[in-house]
């Protein structure tokens, strides 16, 4: 039982460049969630699915896309990086959507765009 | 709308030294509270929330948070510190409704002192 893993774990983009992050959980978890982290801005959420085939925007959706294509899987897409996507992105999952379910975190993946 | 703030972005506190992390919270109603903890390059990991009954509630690692209604407060205890508890934490608040989403604070960094 790997939980949340993330792929790539680092990676450097150009500015214009595209590139898919993947989350995969192997919990059977419904609600999966993008986040970024940046320095002194905590958690901000991307965008979130509440099930296979579904996605809805977050907090920050703005330059990313997501699909939700099988249930233990979330892509985030980047069609066309800038420098302010820098960033680390963590991917989460719950059994549902309610708040009284922990969130699982991936161990994250550093992006920079140069 | 709800939110949460962690007034202090950083906290430095001696080895074997008590600690008290603060959370403040803005909601209209009782929310689903929660502490979580982000350790070097990792994810992050619940350590306790709180939704209903006793107010002081205990977590994973010797950690716990005491939910006080009327200082809208969610603040994190430890007794005493351990070295390996030198991370990032992050107090985070969830709403009754199942389609709104939880809010993280911006996170205080704790250092720990030899």
């Amino acid at each position: 039982n790997a939980g949340v893993t993330q792929t790539p774990k680092f990676r450097v983009l150009k500015t214009g460049q595209s590139m898919t992050l993947l989350c995969a959980q192997d919990m059977n978890h419904e609600y999966m969630y993008w986040y970024r982290q940046d320095p002194g801005m905590g958690l901000r959420l991307i965008h979130y699915s509440v099930g296979e085939g579904t996605t809805a925007k977050g907090e920050v959706p703005d330059g990313y896309n997501v699909s939700r294509l099988k249930k233990q899987n979330f892509l985030l897409g980047l069609e066309s990086a800038a420098p302010s996507q820098t960033s680390v992105y963590f991917c989460a999952s719950t059994i549902a959507g309610t708040m009284q379910e922990t969130q699982y975190f991936g161990p994250g993946t550093r992006l920079l765009v140069l | 709308a709800q939110s949460v703030t962690q007034p202090d972005i950083h906290i430095t506190v001696s080895e074997g030294a008590s600690l008290e992390l603060r959370c403040n919270y803005s909601y209209g109603a009782t929310p689903y509270l929660f502490w979580y903890v982000q350790s070097p390059g990792q994810g992050l990991q619940l350590l306790l929330k709180y939704f209903s009954g006793d107010t002081l509630v205990q977590g994973i690692k010797g950690f716990e948070a005491e939910f006080k209604r009327s200082q809208s407060s969610f603040n994190l205890r430890k007794p005493s510190v351990h070295w390996s508890d030198a991370a990032e934490y992050f107090c985070a608040v969830g709403p009754m409704n199942r389609d709104d989403k939880i809010i993280f604070g911006k996170g205080t960094r704790l250092h720990i002192l030899p």
